[in-house]
């Protein structure tokens, strides 16, 4: 069973510029969810897909958006990258079989210069 | 409003127990859990507690629920260097389909 994968590991973008983070969940997880982690804090909810729609949203401005792919893989998109976007981006997945369970990708660090 | 509190810093002596605490503050928290961080890496799940619990022991750790002070605590027994890391404490409403709220996190250091 593998793990749920992150890619790329590390990027740098330029403030204004567009960037695509990308989430395979682990084998059977249908429910993906994105998280922000800033420098010495802990996670902030994005959002979270389920079975390839919306399901759930935190309180981040609509220029973060998302999609699930039929395969429950899921890619994070934010639009006009401003210097505080500069973090850690986590997803992670679980399944209907497991409710309890989210488990964490290794994570996309993202600098915004 | 849910909000979850963690102290910064814990140093502990190699063999020693080690308690990292966390409070939080929306009673309606069904799921409790505790993950940890290691540098430059993403979080791993250790150990979760259901509201209607009050202690759970898995190996080495041991989560201990006190609902009614909202406080919950880890207790890693026979701290290992291998142990050091940022550990995360993060309520849920419900089950693995609602949003985790984390506190900042303990960084725990442990002294050879």
């Amino acid at each position: 069973e593998t793990g749920v994968t992150q890619s790329p590991t590390h990027l740098i973008k330029t403030r204004g510029q567009q960037v695509t983070l990308r989430c395979s969940s682990q084998s059977g997880h249908n429910t993906v969810s994105w998280y922000q982690q800033a420098l010495g804090q802990g996670p902030q909810f994005i959002f979270q897909y389920y079975r390839e729609e919306e399901n759930g949203r935190g309180n981040f401005p609509p220029r973060f958006s998302g999609l699930q792919f039929p395969n429950y893989s899921s890619e994070l998109n934010v639009n006009a990258l401003e210097l505080d976007d500069s973090a850690l981006y986590l997803c992670a997945s679980s399944s209907e079989r497991d409710l309890d369970e989210q488990y964490f990708g290794p994570g996309t660090r993202l600098t915004v210069t | 409003g849910e909000d979850v509190e963690q102290s910064l810093f814990l140093s502990v002596r190699e063999g020693d127990s080690s308690v990292i605490n966390c409070t939080y503050t929306d009673s309606s928290s069904t799921y409790l859990y505790w993950y940890k961080q290691e540098p430059g890496a993403g979080l791993q799940l250790l150990t979760y507690i259901f509201s209607n619990m009050d202690m759970k022991q898995d190996q080495r750790l041991t989560v201990l629920l006190n609902k009614k002070d909202k406080h919950l605590s880890l207790r890693i027994a026979d701290t290992q260097t291998g142990d050091s890391a940022i550990y995360f404490c993060a309520e849920s409403m419900s089950s693995g389909n609602t949003p985790l709220v984390f506190g900042k996190g303990t960084r725990l250091s442990v002294i050879a």
